[in-house]
């Protein structure tokens, strides 16, 4: 199985201030279609998880333009570029390259 | 607009059974990949099923031989059979594609 380790654990970001947080896969995620199956998710307290980036670079419909992704093959990043509010919660990165699909342990983002 | 929306959960004791299911609305179940994901009290996400367009299911190794995914092409339904339940089996169920998420059910293995 691919195992995907998220650091930092946790975040705490003054609003306005930019946040960045890593995904690193033990295999790389770059599929011979030329595709690379890392997505990243936020579930926001008491919420489901919701779609940010897939792909590994592209932003999903309605997600703020202050939310990136970048990174190819076993490492990735995903940046905020001024963290409001309402960016609380928990920010997760999931393969989807092979079976099982295993997620990242998530990275908790909370206001200052 | 995409919707998915899971019932079936609940206490059960160890070794019992529950179907979940999944209403799904604004897209097509059969022309979709479809998964359950699970996620334990306070804890992370966990991928637990897929079944693909062409019907292939998928599993996860904790679940495979105990749990079986399936969908009702007539219903636009997705299901969950879980059998044989365990206490680590105690979470929150959802029914999703990556894009969109249902509300999620929850399963409590107790005796």
């Amino acid at each position: 199985d691919i195992v995907m380790t998220q650091t930092p654990y946790s975040l705490s970001v003054t609003p306005g201030q930019p946040a960045s947080m890593s995904c690193k896969s033990s295999q790389s995620l770059l599929h011979t279609s030329g595709k690379t199956y890392l997505y990243w998710l936020l579930q926001k307290p008491g919420q489901s998880p919701q779609l940010l980036i897939y792909e590994a670079s592209n932003r999903f419909s309605g997600v703020p333009e202050r939310f990136s992704g970048s990174g190819s093959g076993t490492d990735f990043t995903l940046k905020i570029s001024r963290v409001e509010a309402e960016d609380v919660g928990v920010y997760y990165c999931v393969h989807t390259i092979q079976f099982p699909w295993t997620f990242g342990q998530g990275t908790k983002v909370e206001i200052k | 607009e995409e919707q998915l929306v899971e019932s079936g959960g609940g206490l059960v004791q160890p070794g019992g059974s529950l179907r979940l299911s999944c209403v799904v609305s604004g897209l097509t179940v059969n022309s979709n990949y479809m998964t359950w994901v699970r996620q334990a009290p306070g804890k992370g996400l966990e991928w637990v099923s897929l079944i693909s367009t062409d019907g292939k299911t998928f599993y996860a190794d904790s679940v495979r031989g105990r749990f079986i995914i399936s969908r009702d092409n007539s219903k636009n339904r997705l299901y969950l059979q879980m059998n044989s339940l365990r206490a680590d089996d105690s979470a929150v169920y959802y029914c999703a594609r990556l894009t969109i998420w249902g509300q999620g059910t929850l399963v409590a293995v107790s005796s």
